[in-house]
C-alpha cells in the first residue's frame, strides 16, 4: 500500500514531445509537490499545490504544467521536451503547510 | 531567497566511526529544518525535522542534528555509522508562508566501508 505512487517509473522519449506522469497519494494530505532531481543529485522544487493554490518556482518553463483532479492527485505535463528535461521527477506530499513531506519513488525521464 | 549549503559532497568511513554532517542556511527568517536520506535505487525519506522548541533532534536510526540559529546551521550526526547507513543524505529547509516547498542542500553521498 504504497503512501506516494509515481506512473510511470522510467520515461524514455524524443525531443519534442508532450509527456505527463501522474501522481497519486493515498495518505489523505491536502498539500502535493513536484521536485526535479538533475543527473548531480541537485534536487529543486517545481511546484506546490494546496487547496486549490499553486505556487510556482519561477525559474520552471511554462512547458512544465501541473494538473490537479483531485486532491489525491497532481499529474505533471511537459510539453515539448527538451534534452534538458532529463532528470527524475519526484512527488510528494503533505497534510498542510509547513509539515513534512513524504515523496514517491521518482519517476526517470531520459530524452533522446 | 534562502538558499542551504552542505559543504561535504563525499564522506567515506569505516563501521563504527562517527559521523557529523554539516548544513548552513541562509535566511535571516523563522525557518523549518530536515533532514532526508536517499538510498540507492530508492526515494527521499524523512530522517528528522526541526519546527521549534528542543534544539537538539532525534530522528529515525539513531541519527540526531542539532539546530544553531546563531550559526545558521543543521548538522547531522551519528555516533556509530553501519555499512547500511550507505546512501545520500539531504539538508532541507523550508520558510512558513511559502508554500512549504522545501529547498534541498546539494546533497552528502556517505559510503560505509563493511
Amino acid at each position: 500500500d504504497t503512501a506516494v505512487s509515481q506512473t510511470p517509473k522510467y520515461l524514455v522519449t524524443q525531443m519534442g514531445n508532450d509527456k505527463s506522469i501522474k501522481c497519486e497519494q493515498n495518505l489523505g494530505h491536502d498539500t502535493m509537490y513536484w521536485y526535479k532531481q538533475d543527473s548531480k543529485k541537485f534536487l529543486k522544487i517545481m511546484f506546490s499545490y494546496n487547496n486549490k493554490e499553486l505556487i510556482i518556482n519561477e525559474t520552471v518553463p511554462n512547458r512544465f504544467s501541473p494538473k490537479s483532479p483531485d486532491k489525491a492527485h497532481l499529474n505533471l505535463h511537459i510539453n515539448s521536451l527538451e534534452l534538458g528535461d532529463s532528470a527524475v521527477y519526484f512527488c510528494a506530499s503533505s497534510q498542510g503547510l509547513n509539515q513534512p513531506q513524504h515523496f514517491g519513488d521518482g519517476t526517470r525521464l531520459s530524452i533522446l | 531567497a534562502q538558499s542551504v549549503s552542505q559543504h561535504n559532497h563525499h564522506v567515506i568511513l569505516s563501521e563504527a566511526a562517527s559521523l557529523e554532517l554539516g548544513c548552513n542556511y541562509s535566511y535571516g527568517g523563522t525557518v523549518n529544518l530536515f533532514w532526508y536520506v536517499q538510498y540507492p535505487g530508492q526515494h527521499l525519506q524523512l530522517l528528522l525535522k526541526y519546527f521549534s522548541g528542543d534544539p537538539l533532534v532525534k530522528g529515525i536510526k539513531g541519527f540526531e542534528a542539532e539546530f544553531i540559529k546563531s550559526k545558521f546551521s543543521f548538522n547531522l550526526r551519528k555516533p556509530s555509522v553501519q555499512w547500511s547507513d550507505t546512501a545520500e543524505y539531504f539538508c532541507a529547509v523550508s520558510i512558513n508562508n511559502a508554500g512549504n516547498m522545501l529547498t534541498f542542500g546539494g546533497g552528502t553521498r556517505l559510503m560505509v566501508k563493511p
